[in-house]
């Protein structure tokens, strides 16, 4: 079974500031990590994603997240926030075999304060 | 390039009435998987189809079922609706050789009275 926690469920940040958003997984194999965004009344959008490879993700937008293992963590981060990044974010994890039935955290809401 | 679209944006309905909710795939995208999100939550894994045949169910009861059309268009059905079925349904499509690359579409929100 796999499951993800994502600490804080609301992030309020100024313009300019660093974005982080933080997300814990578990998964008994190796897996896929995946950030969305969704803005209000939209689905979801893909941010960027983990599968294999370079553990430092670069996704659209500016946004990046880093897969540590040992850490059982991928947490992403922004360096400058603008007032378009406010939305919820959600961290999802699926194993390699079922990548498209993935297991989603509870979102974090993110603020931008001008 | 069509995106993936869902129908309809919105819809209510009443305990125990039946729903069928209808997704139209990416162009090419040939796996189709649905989720439920209900408020302040992230979306749940109902099932996922390929092939025109259910290919893997979370956790949700047999009155939740699919179909999958040979234009790789979808639908979900929901039978004897409950209060707590309300939620928005998203779809999700994407090519069964890449299916980490999902891509979902607006939405149905059901709210069920």
């Amino acid at each position: 079974a796999q499951s993800v926690t994502q600490l804080g469920s609301h992030v309020s940040v100024s313009e300019g500031a660093l974005v982080l958003l933080r997300c814990n997984y578990s998964s008994s194999v190796p897996p896929y990590l995946f950030w969305y965004v969704q803005y209000p009344n939209q689905g979801l959008q893909l941010l960027l994603k983990y599968t294999t490879g370079a553990t430092l993700v670069k996704g659209i937008n500016g946004f990046e997240a880093e897969f540590k293992k040992s850490e059982t963590s991928f947490h992403l981060t922004k360096p400058s926030a603008h007032m378009s990044d406010a939305a919820e974010y959600f961290c999802a994890v699926s194993d390699r075999t079922n990548a498209g039935k993935s297991t989603f955290g509870d979102g974090t809401t993110l603020t931008v304060k001008p | 390039e069509t995106g993936v679209t869902q129908s309809p944006t919105h819809l209510i309905k009443t305990r125990g009435q039946q729903v069928t909710l209808r997704c139209s795939s990416q162009s090419g995208h040939n796996t189709v998987s649905w989720y439920q999100q209900a408020l302040g939550q992230g979306p749940q894994f109902i099932f996922q189809y390929y092939r025109e045949e259910e290919n893997g169910r979370g956790n949700f009861p047999p009155r939740f079922s699919g179909l999958q059309f040979p234009n790789y268009s979808s639908e979900l059905n929901v039978n004897a609706l409950e209060l707590d079925d309300s939620a928005l349904y998203l779809c999700a499509s994407s090519f069964a050789s890449a299916q980490e690359t999902q891509y979902f579409g607006p939405g149905t929100r059901l709210l069920v009275l």
